[in-house]
């Protein structure tokens, strides 16, 4: 079955970087998109990325822009996050999920729990 | 704008009809999906394409879409149904991805 499976939870200090991975299967890798969503504690989902694991093509939020970046390893089948230049407001669970029809998005990662903190 | 706009909360009892909205420019001439989040767990496509389920969805989760007001529909609410539900459109203007400011379903 398709799974994404995730790295496991982070503690950073703020300035620092960060790289989530998130390990798929049961599909081929890259006949479908890969985003990144987060979600902070008690709020909303919040998309931040996208990336085509065949053509490398990346779309970045505005929000984002410059501090974030997405790759993909096809030999490993795994997408990667960074973040950089962490402060409080980026702790949060991070989520990777396929992409499927019209952007739509599923299966989702467990989700990977980044906390920023001095 | 390209914000989707949910109301924070729905309350419903067993068995009734829930009804949650989101709307926004976007909705009229994007896709509108949806996405169901109990507590402590990740998301889960309900539907796609404005009505579409995915595998697996009860036949009880439907959609339905009129200007720019998208519109999930819950039938014979159970308490599993319990969660967060949120919006999601790709804004094609923008090439990024919106949410909706997500919708707490309260089973009384």
């Amino acid at each position: 079955q398709v799974q994404l499976v995730q790295s496991g939870a982070e503690v950073r200090k703020p300035g620092a970087s960060m790289r989530i991975s998130c390990k798929t299967s049961g599909y081929s890798f890259t006949g479908y998109h890969i985003h990144w969503v987060r979600q902070a504690a008690g709020q909303g989902l919040e998309w931040m990325a996208w990336i085509n694991p065949n053509s490398g093509s990346t779309i970045y939020a505005p929000k984002f822009q410059g501090r974030v970046s997405t790759t993909t390893d096809r030999r490993t089948t795994t997408a990667y996050l960074d973040l950089t230049r962490l402060t409080s407001d980026d702790t949060a669970m991070y989520y990777c999920t396929r992409g499927v029809r019209s952007y739509a998005t599923g299966p989702w990662g467990q989700g990977t729990l980044v906390t920023v903190s001095s | 704008s390209n914000e989707l706009a949910q109301i924070p909360s729905v309350s419903v009892a067993p068995g009734q009809t829930a009804k949650i909205t989101c709307g926004g420019s976007d909705v009229r001439r994007e896709s509108v999906h949806w996405y169901q989040q109990r507590a402590g767990q990740a998301p889960v496509l309900v539907l796609y394409d404005d009505r579409d389920r995915p595998s697996g969805i009860p036949e009880r989760f439907s959609g339905s879409k009129f200007g720019t007001t998208a519109t999930l529909t819950i039938s014979r609410v159970e308490a599993a149904d319990e969660a967060d539900y949120y919006c999601q459109v790709w804004d094609s203007s923008g090439d990024h991805c919106v949410f909706g400011s997500g919708t707490s379903l309260t089973v009384l």
